[in-house]
């Protein structure tokens, strides 16, 4: 089935620490992916996008994404946590043909310790 | 406004009731979408609105189910009969370009069923 795993429940790290944050991928085609943050008392928000092209994707918040077809991944990273982005990531792929139907991840929450 | 308003923010009610919940978008946004979150899980799609296109409805989970939207404005989320395992988190989002995913969440409306 067409859908995206994030085989991390909870991760912690220390802040100023590097972050990768897992998602694997099981299309046929390459996807669109995506990764959204879910904050305390705030509302999803888009970090970046990949639609094709450049496998890099930067995004917002000094986040960055890289997308791997040999690996089937979509991993989320930043070279130094902030103890401000600690939250739940939600990685999400097309579910069909529409955009708007969207396929997201269980979450992985993210912990930074000070 | 500023973002993308969702009343009530906590609705409880008991099993076997009716509700509906609102999502006003951002303005100018032609798409709205809406998701539920249950707990310790993704984002689950239900619906989404185009413009003046049919909508989505194919992530609506039962009949009991039903959304609709003014113009390119106010949306609500219909449930009727309510049953415990429709206790979740429902959240809705608008985008600008229509074609593309959701962009801008609004903060949800708690539904807990007794």
């Amino acid at each position: 089935a067409q859908s995206v795993t994030q085989p991390d429940i909870h991760i912690t790290v220390s802040e100023g620490a590097s972050l990768e944050l897992r998602c694997n991928y099981s299309y046929g085609a390459t996807p669109y992916l995506f990764w959204y943050v879910q904050s305390p008392g705030q509302g999803l928000q888009l970090l970046l996008k990949y639609f094709s092209g450049d496998t890099l994707v930067q995004g917002i918040k000094g986040f960055e994404a890289e997308f791997k077809r040999s690996q089937s991944s979509f991993n989320l990273r930043k070279p130094s946590v902030h103890w401000s982005d600690a939250a739940e990531y939600f990685c999400a792929g097309p579910r069909g043909s529409t955009l708007g139907r969207l396929y997201f991840g269980r979450g992985t929450q993210l912990t930074v310790w000070p | 406004g500023a973002g993308v308003s969702q009343s009530p923010s906590n609705k409880v009610t008991e099993k076997g009731k009716d509700v509906e919940l609102r999502c006003d978008p951002i303005s100018g946004h032609t798409a709205l979408y809406w998701y539920r979150q249950r707990l310790g899980q993704g984002l689950e799609f239900l619906i989404y609105f185009q413009g003046n296109s049919a909508p989505d409805k194919s992530g609506l989970p039962s009949d009991r189910f039903s959304a609709e939207r003014t113009g390119e404005s106010v949306s609500t989320l219909t449930i009727q009969r309510t049953q415990q395992e429709d206790s979740a988190v429902y959240l809705c989002a608008s985008s600008f370009n229509g074609g593309g995913q959701p962009q801008h969440f609004g903060d949800g409306t708690r539904l807990s069923i007794l």
